[in-house]
């Protein structure tokens, strides 16, 4: 099956630790991207990335890393930076001759 | 960036159609009209989108008005597993080729039977 995984499907962190998100897709997309969602609030973009090896901030970058060695993998790695990392945490990504961008089923994260 | 505006909730009852409204009065000639939808607790699914014809697929109908300040998603016969929230989104096209969906709030649609 093509598609987006999000793994795990939960996280927990604790105080001071740095954690990442994997996100990976077989259907050849160009673009990825990372949105944050908090409880009855829509969603905000941390970063993205148009190729292989080159990523942009977005809205709301600080305290997050990603990298993108592969075109099929874009991870998000949340640091102690991140003072308020609970949340729900969603990759997307799109073809590059296309607008549309397709969700994974995103990984919920929560500090201890 | 063109921003839009929806009704926080509505009610839709099963087999109607319903009818979902957004006004987008700043957006700009080459921005498109997206419509996404979210089911609780899963990822944001993509429903149709437009510049200025209306449009319809298998999933709903997309009314533009002519100014294009405002659109108006239909779904045709509304289920149960229609209830989601839906998102009216503006496209912000940034650097070339670069694109970046901007979500609000959106609006809550919960149908009946």
């Amino acid at each position: 099956d093509g598609g987006i995984t999000q793994s795990p499907k939960y996280l927990f962190r604790k105080e001071g630790q740095n954690v990442t998100l994997s996100c990976e897709q077989n259907l050849n997309h160009d673009a990825m991207y990372w949105y944050r969602q908090d409880p009855g609030q829509g969603l905000r973009l941390i970063y993205y990335s148009q190729i292989v090896n080159d990523f942009q901030k977005g809205d709301i970058a600080e305290g997050y890393s990603v990298s993108r060695e592969k075109k099929e993998s874009f991870p998000l790695t949340v640091t102690s930076a991140q003072k308020n990392p609970t949340a729900f945490y969603l990759c997307a990504s799109r073809k590059g001759t296309e607008e549309t961008q397709y969700f994974g089923p995103g990984t919920r994260l929560l500090v201890l | 960036d063109a921003k839009t505006t929806q009704p926080t909730s509505m009610d839709c009852a099963e087999g109607r159609a319903a009818n979902l409204p957004c006004n987008h009065s700043t957006i700009s000639g080459n921005e498109y009209v997206y419509w996404y939808r979210q089911i609780h607790s899963q990822g944001p699914q993509y429903i149709i989108h437009g510049l200025k014809n209306n449009e319809t697929n298998e999933m709903a109908s997309l009314i533009i008005t002519e100014d294009r300040k405002s659109s108006t998603l239909i779904l045709p016969h509304a289920t149960l597993r229609d209830t989601a929230v839906y998102y009216c989104i503006v496209r912000v096209l940034e650097r070339s080729n670069d694109y970046k969906l901007s979500f609000g709030a959106g609006t809550t649609v919960t149908v009946r039977a």
